[in-house]
């Protein structure tokens, strides 16, 4: 079974603190691909970023960071030096070849940064 | 360039009612998706689509119709709505097989069953 855990439910941060949100995915699948989608108080559902699972590079966007580990099967994002505007309910999803590329959401994790 | 839309936005509804969900895209993605979302259980999928006339059942289907005749539409049915099926609902869209590629999300909608 394919599954994605998002321990964290809440996080509240001061601005300016780094902050990291974990992912951990279960799948038997080989190929697969992880996913970030930020869902600010507005509602919408935005991309962040797509890992597929042969890819293990760390990747930096600015301020954000994603570490890939498939050794724990980790997914986890890190915001540096978190502003106002970071706080968002953030979700990771997982997407496999057998599972004909349904997604899979995690439950999410919700953001609060602190002025 | 409206993209994916999504209407309405907002529904109040009474149980045992029929409701319809529209969900609209302008990218001609093959895929589209209904999703719910639910507090304590992130998004959870509905129903999909691979293309016109092809649907297939998600997670969370019961209740729920869907149908799909032409590329841009899907809309999602609820027959007889119960209270549990209150709940923001989320369509998307993606571009040829579903796995590598991200899914683009309509703005939702609020519906809630009384």
């Amino acid at each position: 079974a394919q599954k994605v855990t998002q321990a964290q439910t809440e996080i509240s941060v001061v601005e300016k603190e780094d902050v990291t949100l974990d992912c951990v995915y279960e799948t038997r699948d080989t190929t697969y691909y992880l996913f970030w989608y930020k869902q600010p108080p507005s509602g919408e559902l935005v991309f962040l970023i797509r890992r597929n699972s042969f890819d293990e590079q760390n990747e930096i966007s600015g301020r954000y960071s994603w570490n890939f580990q498939k050794s724990t099967s980790s997914f986890n994002f890190t915001i540096t030096a978190s502003q106002v505007v970071d706080s968002a309910v953030y979700f990771c999803a997982l997407s496999s070849y057998n599972q004909g590329g349904k997604l899979i959401f995690g439950q999410g994790t919700e953001l609060s940064v602190k002025p | 360039d409206a993209g994916i839309t999504q209407s309405p936005r907002y529904k109040i509804t009474e149980t045992g009612r029929q409701v319809t969900l529209m969900c609209h895209q302008t990218w001609s993605h093959s895929y589209m998706f209904w999703y719910r979302q639910d507090l304590g259980h992130g998004l959870r999928l509905i129903y999909y689509s691979a293309a016109a006339d092809i649907t297939d059942k998600g997670e969370v289907p019961d209740g729920y119709v869907v149908s799909r005749s032409k590329t841009e539409n899907f809309p999602l049915t609820l027959e007889s709505a119960t209270r549990s099926q209150t709940s923001v609902y989320f369509c998307a869209s993606s571009d040829r097989t579903g796995v590598s590629y991200e899914q683009y999300f309509g703005p939702g909608t609020r519906l809630t069953v009384t």
